[in-house]
């Protein structure tokens, strides 16, 4: 079956665009989360969702940054006024339907650059 | 807060060798732990998860133990070979919240 997605792959934008990245998780999952990996940071959590709330929002290194999830599958995490430290590989991840101890399935990343 | 703590940052070995990543972490209040591999320019791919109430788990020449009270797991890989070369990243998942942190990954190379 279809494994999570995300798109686009690749962004370049300039600083202070705004810019949209998406995430379809795995048909069924109802747990979806998004993580960045920067250069120097490693992998960190930006929010959780269950269903269409988002429970833990604590990772959003701003307001800058938000996310929403519509119909329990389709995710979006927008980023206003882009900075260039905000250039990182954002990645989506979904959980299996074991419940909350299940394991987390990744998608390929968008990797984001700000000129 | 969680942090996670992955020895050594690097490591390149022939091929063949059995070798050992580590993995620690502070809080020991947690669901799980997995380990992933990454390849470059690629997302994560799950190897083992390892329940708290699990001690190992083994899949083919992966073995990961996990010892909950001291905040510790390794990684074992035995016969390594040249598809083994990737990024090994080890993850805990549970205490106050149900995200995953990760630790900042061991860049393995085994050289043929």
């Amino acid at each position: 079956g279809a494994g999570v997605s995300q798109s686009p792959s690749n962004k370049v934008t300039e600083k202070g665009k705004d810019v949209e990245l998406r995430c379809d998780p795995i048909s069924g999952h109802t747990a979806l989360y998004w993580y960045r990996q920067s250069l120097g940071q490693g992998l960190e959590f930006l929010i959780y969702f269950q269903g269409n709330s988002a429970p833990d929002k604590s990772g959003l290194p701003s307001d800058r940054f938000s996310a929403e999830r519509t119909g329990g599958s389709v995710s979006t995490l927008t980023i206003q006024r882009t900075q260039q430290e905000d250039s990182a590989v954002y990645l989506c991840a979904s959980r299996g339907l074991a419940g909350v101890t299940d394991t987390q399935y990744f998608g390929p990343g968008t990797r984001l650059t700000v000129l | 807060k969680q942090e996670v703590t992955q020895i050594p940052a690097a490591l390149s070995v022939p091929e063949g060798e059995n070798l050992v990543l580590n993995c620690s972490f502070t809080d020991s209040a947690i669901y799980n732990l997995q380990w992933f591999r990454q390849d470059p320019g690629k997302g994560l791919t799950s190897l083992l998860l390892i329940q708290s109430s699990q001690r190992e788990q083994t899949s083919g020449r992966l073995n990961a133990s996990l010892d909950k009270s001291s905040g510790r797991s390794t990684l074992y890989i035995a016969a390594s070979q040249p598809g083994d070369s990737a990024t090994y990243l080890c993850a805990v998942f549970g205490g106050s919240n149900y995200k995953l942190t990760f630790g900042k990954g061991t860049l393995l190379t085994v050289n043929p």
